[in-house]
Formats: C-alpha cells, sequence, structure tokens
C-alpha cells in the first residue's frame, strides 16, 4: 500500500528558531500533499494545500509567512515553521494523494510532534 | 459556518458489546465520508468510505452508515475487543477534507 514518512518523528527547539518538517510518498508520485495541524484532543485542521510545482493554498487564519510550504517535487513537501513560539507545539500531520486518484484517496503520515521551549 | 460534532468526547463499552459512534455535520455537503482510527502520537489510519449515494458500508467487523438527510453518520464495531480502543474520527470531503475532534473508545476486558 501507499506510505508516507515524516522526518522528523518529533522536534525540540528554542523559542525563535526555525523548524523543517519533510513529509515524502515512498511508493507513489504524490501531485497533492496536505499539511494539518492537531492539537491536544482536538481535531486535525487542515492548514494549507500544497500542489507540485505551484504555490501552497493556505487555509484562513494560517499565516503562510510563518508557516512556509514547499513542494518541488513529486515526492517531497516541506513545512517550515520560522520563527517558532511556543504556540506553535503541536502535532503536524500530512497527507498525500496520488495523481489521478479520486480526492478521497489521501494517505496520511505518522505526524511530527513539535514542542518550542 | 461548516461543523462536524462528534458524539462525545470519550465512549466507554465493555468487551463484546457493539460500539457505536456518532458524527453529525451542519452547513456542509459532503460528497464522501470517511472513519479513521488515530492511536496516541500516530497519523490516521484510514477505515471505511462511504458516499453520499450510499446509505450503508461494512468491512468485517465496522460498519457505517450515511443518511444526507440527517447529516449523519454512524459507525459500528461489533463484537469490540481491548485492541480496538483509540480515538475514531469522521472526516467529511469534496476536493479536500474536514476532520471531527474525534471519539476516544475504550474497551473494557
Amino acid at each position: 500500500g501507499a506510505v508516507v514518512s515524516q522526518h522528523p518523528s518529533w522536534v525540540i527547539c528554542k523559542s525563535g528558531t526555525s523548524v523543517k518538517i519533510e513529509c515524502r510518498s515512498l511508493d507513489f508520485q504524490a501531485t497533492t500533499m496536505f499539511w494539518y495541524r492537531q492539537f491536544p484532543k482536538q481535531s486535525l485542521m487542515l492548514m494549507a494545500t500544497s500542489n507540485e510545482g505551484s504555490k501552497a493554498t493556505y487555509e484562513q487564519g494560517v499565516e503562510k509567512d510563518k508557516f512556509l510550504i514547499n513542494h518541488a517535487s513529486l515526492t517531497l513537501s516541506t513545512l517550515t515553521v520560522t520563527s517558532a513560539h511556543p504556540e506553535d507545539s503541536s502535532f503536524y500531520i500530512c497527507s498525500a494523494r496520488a495523481a489521478a486518484a479520486s480526492p478521497e484517496t489521501q494517505y496520511f503520515g505518522p505526524g511530527t510532534r513539535l514542542l518550542v521551549l | 459556518s461548516q461543523k462536524i460534532e462528534q458524539n462525545s468526547e470519550a465512549l466507554n463499552i465493555q468487551e463484546g458489546k457493539t460500539a457505536t459512534l456518532t458524527c453529525n455535520y451542519t452547513n456542509y455537503s459532503p460528497a464522501y465520508l470517511q472513519w479513521y482510527r488515530q492511536d496516541p502520537g500516530r497519523g490516521p489510519v484510514f477505515l471505511l468510505l462511504i458516499r453520499e449515494n450510499e446509505k450503508e458500508k461494512r468491512k468485517e467487523r465496522l460498519k457505517v452508515t450515511f443518511d444526507t438527510t440527517l447529516k449523519q453518520s454512524l459507525f459500528h464495531i461489533t463484537a469490540s475487543q481491548p485492541a480496538d480502543s483509540a480515538t475514531y474520527l469522521c472526516a467529511l470531503g469534496n476536493n479536500d477534507m474536514r476532520f471531527g475532534a474525534g471519539t476516544r473508545l475504550t474497551v473494557k476486558p
């Protein structure tokens, strides 16, 4: 089956630093990748949708200058949290959809837990 | 605004019983609805998909119903086992997916 990986699985950083999270589709080409954020006991909130080779589309209320998304290849998307602050601490999850796949077919990564001190 | 509500934050049942979880939505017309399982600190794992023109889907001990008039989906786990303990998320979609907050199910031996 389709596998999506994320790296790192967890990261601790100091306030003010930037953190990059990678999302890879291991055995398929992902034309579209999605980034979600999940706070404890809350739902996954869609942050942005990225299509390979084009700019990401951000959901309302998500700062695009703070959460930089790059989808430069069909197997890799990155999310960079710039100048991270403690309120950015959360569980970040990506998902990927293959080319020509139906909209409901998304494969989720295992998530990255970010803790900003 | 769109709302997706899962009936309760937590549900405790005895092993062997049927667990029934509810997902209600408002101001939304999804083309499909999915149920996922999420274990602590892990990403969601897909369980079942049901489309707007389908009433019921089954997979092994799992059954999902979808009532677009009531704007509700029911998710059933029959003959529940302690290993079924997890958080279950419903997700509604058209071109993207929106998730409910989840119901944490605990199956006690």
